[in-house]
């Protein structure tokens, strides 16, 4: 019930493209949706988070679009460059910020 | 203002020793949690402390592995007897409240032989 599905594993865009990352969570008392962006060698960086009263958050050519009936949430990446070429992680945690349980990543690459 | 700083970022060890991996977290969190990495997996929650206390250890194997976060100086995360299977990448994330956003540091990458 702790988990949180991530698909797909690895994904190929070309530039200017949208890409489209997934996840789905079991436990209705997640309350914070963060996704995290991660360059080889690097932290995770955070990228945009979401909170369950809101269905779509929108920051630069990302977006965070949420189900919470579904009990899932999406990344969406639009204009996709080279440099967004990395591994992207959702996360789901109760009570704000504490203990954030990750899904397994996502390899983007955005070819030229 | 700098990020979390986390020292070493490469360890290697080998069988049998102890790893001892420092975070310092930004300046003005006061709250701080361990990941653990493995090859191609998502990050695993270990622990969660605060100043002198460890709020949450639920994600922390039960033996050999302890962390503390003192009142001075940075919180450690500590690996007793290490096995090839403690290799991964580390990492340390805080926040200055429980309800913001985690900042992550770049990780210790240990690696044991």
């Amino acid at each position: 019930q702790q988990q949180v599905k991530q698909s797909p594993q690895s994904l190929i865009v070309q530039k200017g493209g949208i890409s489209i990352i997934n996840c789905a969570y079991e436990n209705t008392a997640f309350d914070y949706f963060p996704w995290y962006q991660q360059f080889p060698g690097k932290g995770p960086a955070l990228l945009i988070a979401i909170r369950p009263d809101v269905s779509e958050k929108k920051e630069g050519r990302f977006t965070i679009s949420f189900n919470k009936s579904a009990k899932q949430f999406s990344l969406h990446i639009m204009d996709s460059q080279p440099g967004d070429s990395a591994t992207y992680f959702c996360a789901a945690s109760v009570q704000g910020a504490q203990k954030l349980v990750f899904g397994q990543g996502t390899r983007l690459t955005i070819n030229p | 203002n700098a990020g979390v700083m986390q020292n070493p970022r490469h360890l290697v060890r080998r069988r049998g020793q102890e790893a001892r991996l420092r975070c310092s977290p930004m300046k003005g969190h006061s709250h701080v949690y361990w990941y653990r990495q493995l090859p191609e997996e998502g990050l695993k929650f270990m622990v969660y402390l605060q100043k002198e206390n460890i709020i949450d250890e639920s994600g922390m194997p039960k033996e050999r592995f302890s962390a503390e976060f003192p009142k001075e100086g940075p919180s450690i995360l500590r690996i007793q007897q290490v096995v090839r299977g403690d290799s991964a990448a580390y990492f340390c994330a805080s926040s200055p409240t429980v309800l913001q956003p985690q900042h992550f540091g770049d990780g210790t990458r240990l690696s044991i032989l």
